[in-house]
């Protein structure tokens, strides 16, 4: 069974803090996504990463897959209340648009 | 807009009754699925549909039931649900499940939130 651990689960920081989420499996995965979740809303993706040792940046976001394809994580730099939400990770593998999600860490901003 | 709508967003329905949630994408995917969140616990997949077959079952007990009419509707019958089937249910739609397309993003509804009294 393909699991995906998040950590931490909860993290409450004061605005212009930097913080990174990590979520870890033992097993690899062909793509690894992250989405964005707010209260009474639906999960919105930021982004996709699908090669190992792979960077990507949005805005104050990196997103960094490892060079195994097992783990992946998120840093914000100079944290905003607005990005307060539940962050979730997602392993996607194969070809039958099965993704296994990770338990979420919620991120309160506080201005 | 998320291009997939859920509805109701809100359902409140005792153990006996029976009901559907809806769901509506309007993104010309090919592929959908029905997600169960519950508190403090993953988001678990229960159904894939690809070009309204399904293509998945997560082992989800038969008082949950699926039908995909055609590519651009999902729906989920319920019957007999437990207290602990209260969550929100979540629907997803990607282009397809397979091939170059496999990493494609899933684009989510905002969800049916079910208690179940």
């Amino acid at each position: 069974t393909q699991l995906l651990k998040q950590s931490p689960q909860f993290l409450s920081i004061q605005e212009g803090e930097n913080l990174t989420v990590y979520c870890n499996s033992s097993s690899v995965f062909s793509s690894l996504q992250w989405y964005r979740q707010e209260p009474g809303e639906g999960p919105v993706l930021l982004v996709t990463v699908v090669t190992g040792g792979e960077v990507k940046k949005l805005k104050r976001l990196t997103f960094q897959f490892g060079d195994a394809r097992k783990d992946s994580s998120l840093h914000i730099t100079a944290a905003q209340p607005g990005d307060t939400g539940l962050y979730l990770c997602a392993g996607g593998s194969g070809n039958t648009g099965k993704l296994i999600f990770g338990q979420g860490t919620t991120l309160q901003v506080k201005p | 807009e998320t291009g997939v709508t859920q509805t109701p967003r809100h359902l409140v329905m005792g153990m006996t009754n029976k009901k559907s949630l809806k769901c509506e994408q309007h993104l010309g995917h090919n592929a959908m699925y029905w997600y169960k969140q519950s508190a403090k616990k993953p988001l678990e997949l229960m159904f894939v549909y690809n070009f309204k077959e399904q293509t998945e079952n997560n082992s989800v007990p038969s008082r949950f039931s699926p039908e995909c009419p055609n590519s651009s509707h999902l729906f989920l019958h319920l019957h007999t649900l437990q207290p602990e089937d209260s969550a929100l249910y979540l629907c997803a739609s990607s282009q397809d499940i397979e091939g170059i397309h496999s990493n494609q993003p899933q684009h989510f509804g905002d969800g049916t939130r079910l208690s179940i009294l």
